[in-house]
């Protein structure tokens, strides 16, 4: 199976301060068809997960565009460009290129400074 | 507006079974794979299983940590999505989250499932 490995596993921020969060891949996530199924998912405290960016760097609809993932084959990364207080959670990255199983990264704790 | 909704958790002796149902409305129900994720408490996600629709055969797939002790299934009439888990132990315990999509992008609220004696 694909192990996803996310960086660093808890981030500090203060309000406004842009941050990033590394997702390094066991195998690259190209497809055969030219995707890269790679996503990202935030949960808030005491909340369901929800999504962020698909395919890397597709942002869902209703998502603010501080938000933004980038990167190839095996590493990717999620930005933040100004932290605000509603972004404190969880964060995790999931692949689908290798899939089933869909796996998901260990997870990276942003919090406030 | 997208809903999803989870029902069937609770509390489970070892080695009992468990039937987990996911409502949803607010989308074409028919034409979207259905997975359940579940997360241990103060853990990660992990998924558990998919299935997919009737165009492509309503094909099932499952977690191999968990493979013969799930079925995942539908009811496209009534837009939900099933997960039977028998056979339940003390690491099964978790909340078990309904989402949708091949790339997750409705989740419901989740269902609480404890296995303990």
């Amino acid at each position: 199976d694909v192990v996803l490995t996310q960086t660093p596993p808890t981030l500090s921020a203060t309000i406004g301060q842009s941050v990033s969060i590394s997702c390094r891949s066991s195998q690259s996530l190209l497809h055969s068809n030219g995707n890269t199924y790679l996503h990202w998912l935030l949960q808030r405290p005491g909340q369901s997960p929800q999504l962020l960016i698909y395919l890397v760097s597709r942002l869902e609809s209703g998502v603010p565009n501080r938000f933004s993932g980038s990167g190839s084959g095996t590493d990717f990364t999620l930005k933040i460009s100004g932290v605000e207080a509603e972004d404190l959670g969880v964060y995790y990255c999931v692949q689908g290129t290798h899939a089933p199983p869909w796996t998901f990264g260990g997870g990276t704790k942003l919090e406030l400074k | 507006e997208v809903q999803i909704l989870e029902t069937g958790g609770g509390l489970v002796k070892p080695g009992g079974s468990l039937r987990l149902s996911c409502a949803t409305s607010g989308f074409n129900f028919n034409d979207y794979f259905m997975n359940w994720v579940r997360q241990a408490p103060g853990k990660g996600l992990e998924w558990v299983a998919q299935i997919r629709n009737k165009n492509y055969n309503y094909a099932t797939y499952y977690a191999e940590s968990l493979e013969g002790r799930v079925t995942i299934s539908r009811d496209d009439s009534k837009s939900s999505v099933y997960l039977q888990v028998s056979s339940l132990r003390a690491e099964d315990t978790a909340i078990y989250y309904c989402t949708r999509k091949w790339y997750f992008d409705y989740w419901g609220q989740g269902v609480m499932v404890t296995v303990s004696s």
